[in-house]
């Protein structure tokens, strides 16, 4: 079974310019979350999705942040205009149920 | 502050010793996981406890439930050098994913 992909693997950008980053989860799951991990802070919570629907988005950091549920197989997260401090590697996850049980590989993000 | 502590931060043992790892908080939760991180990937689910008390057994690793449900710990016998990762808890204040968050975790390093 194919797990949680996530798209691009690597995104290096420079500052101000958009970036969208991509997630396919498990089929069938009801549940998707998008996290931060940085070492200072580990990984955050960002916003997360029950059927489609946002839940809680009180982890976006700003403004700036901004995710999207159109289907059951498909999210985005778009960061518009990026920062240098947005750095991070960013992760999605899905679930059958309220907590997250299978993660992506991650996007490894770089604003220079 | 974290809501949930972990300890040690940094663990580097020889392959064939025994460790314990601590998660710890002053909040009560309602199920408690454990994940294990490794470079370059995202957090792989071990195992989730529920029930105050609780024993769990995955082959060499062993997790407890504190009594109180604010505490866990996950015992490692004859470390291998593939548990070499990032130990990550997280715990749920509730069952509908709210408050659900993450410890700092514990590098583990396991020299052959």
């Amino acid at each position: 079974d194919a797990g949680v992909i996530q798209s691009p693997r690597h995104e290096v950008t420079e500052m101000g310019q958009e970036v969208t980053l991509r997630c396919k989860p498990i089929s069938g799951h009801d549940y998707l979350f998008w996290y931060r991990q940085t070492m200072m802070r580990g990984l955050e919570l960002l916003i997360y999705f029950n059927n489609n629907v946002p839940i809680d988005d009180s982890g976006m950091p700003e403004d700036r942040f901004s995710a999207k549920m159109p289907n059951a197989s498909f999210s985005t997260l778009k960061i518009q205009p990026s920062e240098p401090r947005d750095s991070a590697v960013y992760f999605c996850a899905s679930s059958l149920g309220a907590q997250p049980q299978h993660f992506g590989d991650g996007t490894r993000l770089s604003i220079l | 502050t974290q809501l949930l502590e972990q300890s040690p931060q940094f663990l580097s043992i020889q392959e064939g010793e025994n460790l314990t790892v601590y998660c710890n908080s002053s909040s009560v939760f309602s199920s408690l996981q454990w994940y294990r991180q490794e470079p370059g990937e995202g957090p792989v689910l071990l195992v989730t406890v529920v029930t105050g008390g609780e024993v769990k057994k995955l082959k060499r690793l062993t997790f407890q439930f504190g009594d109180a449900r604010k505490d866990s710990s996950l015992h490692i016998t004859a470390a291998q050098p593939g548990d070499t990762g990032l130990y990550l808890c997280a715990g749920a204040r509730d069952n509908y994913g709210q408050n659900f968050v993450f410890g700092p975790g514990t590098r583990l390093s396991v020299l052959p």
